[in-house]
């Protein structure tokens, strides 16, 4: 059983301050691991999407930083704003497929304080 | 272009009781996965659908089926319904060939 950690369970922070959360996973049989961001009552939005060792992701003031040897993954908010307000999920595909099932971590939420 | 749509969005049902669920991809897409998400947890691994077969499948009891038809819309069957399935079920959509997952807003089934 594949077991995905996220950390913390939750972070208040003011606007303006930058952030950063923890996934950790197996590294074994390891394929992608897979960044969501997911506001109250909408869909959960595809962030990130890394493969290799070492690989880093950005989009706008939020990026990503991942280390398959040792099986975790870095997501960095840069100059929080209030609507970075949300529950931020890592999940894991391994296997060897991308089109497998996702492995979620529990969430770390987010509120970002105006 | 629409997303991944779910129907209902709400659910109440009773102890004992059947329920469907429903599900249409993203335009385009070929593959179904259904999640469920209990309170405070991570979304959890049900099955997915791929050219109307189950191709892969959760540590979810045979209470729990699937269906895709051939437009690639998709149902999540739940029979003899047990309080602890009271959860978020969501649906996402993909393409076997990438593999990257896209998100419907979920239908909230409640179970009295």
């Amino acid at each position: 059983i594949l077991n995905v950690e996220q950390s913390p369970q939750s972070l208040h922070v003011q606007e303006g301050d930058s952030t950063n959360f923890t996934c950790s996973f197996p590294s074994s049989n390891f394929y992608a691991l897979h960044w969501y961001r997911w506001e109250t009552a909408k869909s959960p939005e595809a962030l990130f999407v890394m493969t290799l060792n070492g690989d880093e992701k950005k989009k706008g003031r939020i990026s990503a930083t991942l280390n398959t040897k040792e099986g975790y993954s870095y997501l960095y908010i840069k100059g929080s704003q209030p609507e970075d307000s949300a529950t931020y999920l890592c999940a894991l595909s391994a296997g060897g497929t991308s089109y497998g099932k996702l492995t979620f971590g529990q969430g770390t939420i987010l509120t970002v304080h105006p | 272009d629409a997303g991944v749509t779910q129907s209902p969005t709400h659910l109440i049902k009773t102890r004992g009781q059947q329920v469907t669920l429903r599900c249409s991809p993203k335009s385009g897409h070929d593959t179904v996965s259904w999640y469920q998400q209990a309170l405070g947890q991570g979304p959890q691994f049900i099955f997915q659908y791929y050219e109307e077969e189950e191709r892969q499948r959760g540590n979810f009891p045979d209470r729990f089926s699937g269906h895709q038809f051939p437009n690639y819309s998709s149902e999540l069957n739940v029979n003899a319904l047990l309080l602890g399935d009271s959860a978020l079920y969501l649906c996402a959509s993909s393409l076997v060939r990438t593999g990257n997952q896209y998100f419907g807003p979920g239908t909230r089934l409640t179970v009295t």
